[in-house]
């Protein structure tokens, strides 16, 4: 059971758009649509920002959207703040696991 | 809201059992369709799932991990447990116990650290 594999780091200036990518294989990201995506702030526990791939939870800015393509999952935060720097871990459900983690994304706002 | 906290030793020696606790508050514990759930993060490292339970006490886990974890529940404390095997060095982490909710973590615990060294 890998982990998914995501860029170790992503940058952007306020108000620009980024896009963290997390590839999977068949058995995992591109056999369901049970993707979710986690933000941590240091020292603190993850919080769900992103389910089923492209839902929010209630509570989660619009700024942050999810979507998926063949093997790989993107999350797009909009209109980046200063805020939104942290850690981002993809998360899917797999046919052996069943759930494995991405390798991570350190989120810089510059 | 449902909330839930870890408990447990911090230090663990090595080829010991390291045991946890997650108390869950402002929900029922046999709520259907809830999982409780452990994932642990290595310092300075990415998430890792180490298992599930249900409520009725199905249990799923890691692979890599599937000989040394054993998760129980307890639902007339409201709790589930971690129990991990012969650890070593490279199971000092934050371990988080959680709730799995159709195929997300929804609610996690703050973490507690376990550290493994004589």
């Amino acid at each position: 059971q890998s982990a998914l594999t995501q860029p170790a780091s992503v940058s952007g200036s306020p108000g620009q758009s980024i896009t963290i990518s997390c590839t999977g294989t068949s058995s995992d990201v591109g056999g369901y649509n049970y993707v979710s995506w986690y933000q941590q702030r240091p020292g603190k526990a993850p919080k769900v920002m992103i389910y089923d791939v492209s839902h929010r939870p209630s509570g989660v800015s619009d700024r942050f959207s999810g979507s998926k393509s063949g093997n790989t999952a993107s999350l797009t935060i909009s209109g980046l703040q200063a805020e939104d720097e942290a850690d981002y871990y993809c998360s899917s459900y797999t046919s052996s696991g069943p759930y494995v983690f991405g390798t991570g994304t350190k989120v810089t706002v510059l | 809201q449902v909330q839930l906290q870890e408990s447990g030793p911090g230090l663990v020696k090595p080829s010991q059992t390291l045991s946890l606790t997650c108390t869950v508050s402002g929900g029922s514990i046999s709520s259907g369709g809830y999982y409780w759930s452990w994932i642990r993060q290595h310092p300075g490292k990415g998430l890792e799932w180490i298992g599930y339970i249900s409520y009725s006490g199905v249990t799923h886990y890691n692979p890599s991990l599937k000989s040394r974890v054993a998760i129980s529940v307890d639902t007339s404390e409201n709790q589930f447990s971690l129990k991990l095997s012969s650890v070593t060095a490279a199971d000092t982490a934050v371990y988080y116990c959680a709730n799995l909710y159709s195929y997300r973590f929804d609610y996690w615990g703050q973490g507690t650290l376990v550290t493994v060294s004589s």
